[in-house]
């Protein structure tokens, strides 16, 4: 079965500061990757996905994450955060279900990153 | 404006008491799904269509129904609701398939007394 773990489920940085939030992702088979973004109070976003080709993802806002296969990670990067990036960061992967015909979304728990002055 | 449109953004109501939350796009996306979020559990998918007439469960499909008759609209139903429903509801849809981008609805906030 196909699991998506965000290691870290609160990270606080400050502004101007580098920040990673992690994903690692179980599958025995080719997956697709996102990473989606909530800001208070709305819908989900997509900063970014992986689907093939280069293994480094570059996004809005300003982010970026690497597809790392040996590793089944994709991690999300930003060398220099802003306040208002402050919002709840949901990685994701695209699974194929039985016969590789029932594909599903499924969405880490999130990381709520604090963005602080 | 393109959009993902969600009715009622929030809604109280009693235990067994059936209701339908809308969802309607004006992409002319193929693929539309329904989520629940629920703190520390992140987003599970709840049903989805991959076009008219053509549904599927997700994860945590017990206690709902979907249907998809227009392409634009794949309202949600809730027959007997119960208070383990409680949640925050977001409809998504996406132009051919689940691993295209998932455009979001502004979510429907959900208690069952």
């Amino acid at each position: 079965a196909q699991s998506v773990t965000q290691l870290d489920s609160q990270v606080p940085v400050f502004e101007e500061a580098p920040v990673e939030l992690r994903c690692n992702y179980s599958s025995s088979v080719s997956v697709y990757l996102f990473w989606y973004v909530q800001y208070p109070n709305q819908g989900l976003q997509l900063l970014l996905k992986y689907l093939s080709g280069s293994t480094l993802v570059k996004g809005i806002n300003g982010f970026e994450a690497e597809f790392n296969k040996s590793q089944t990670s994709f991690h999300l990067r930003k060398p220099s955060v802003h306040i208002s990036d402050t919002a709840e960061y949901f990685c994701a992967v695209v699974r194929s279900g039985s016969g590789g015909s029932n594909y599903k979304l499924t969405f880490g728990k999130g990381t709520l990153l604090t963005v602080n002055p | 404006e393109a959009q993902v449109t969600q009715n009622p953004r929030y809604l109280i109501t009693v235990t067994g008491k059936k209701l339908t939350v809308t969802c309607s796009q004006n992409m002319n996306h193929e693929y539309m799904s329904w989520y629940r979020q629920d703190p520390g559990l992140g987003l599970r998918q709840i049903y989805y269509s991959m076009n008219v007439e053509v549904t599927d469960k997700g994860d945590v499909p017990e206690g709902y129904k979907v249907s998809r008759k227009e392409k634009r609209n794949f309202p949600l139903i809730l027959e007997s609701p119960s208070p383990n429903q409680t949640s925050l509801y977001f409809c998504a849809s996406s132009l051919q398939w689940v691993a295209d981008t998932q455009y979001f609805g502004p979510g429907t906030r959900l208690t069952v007394l």
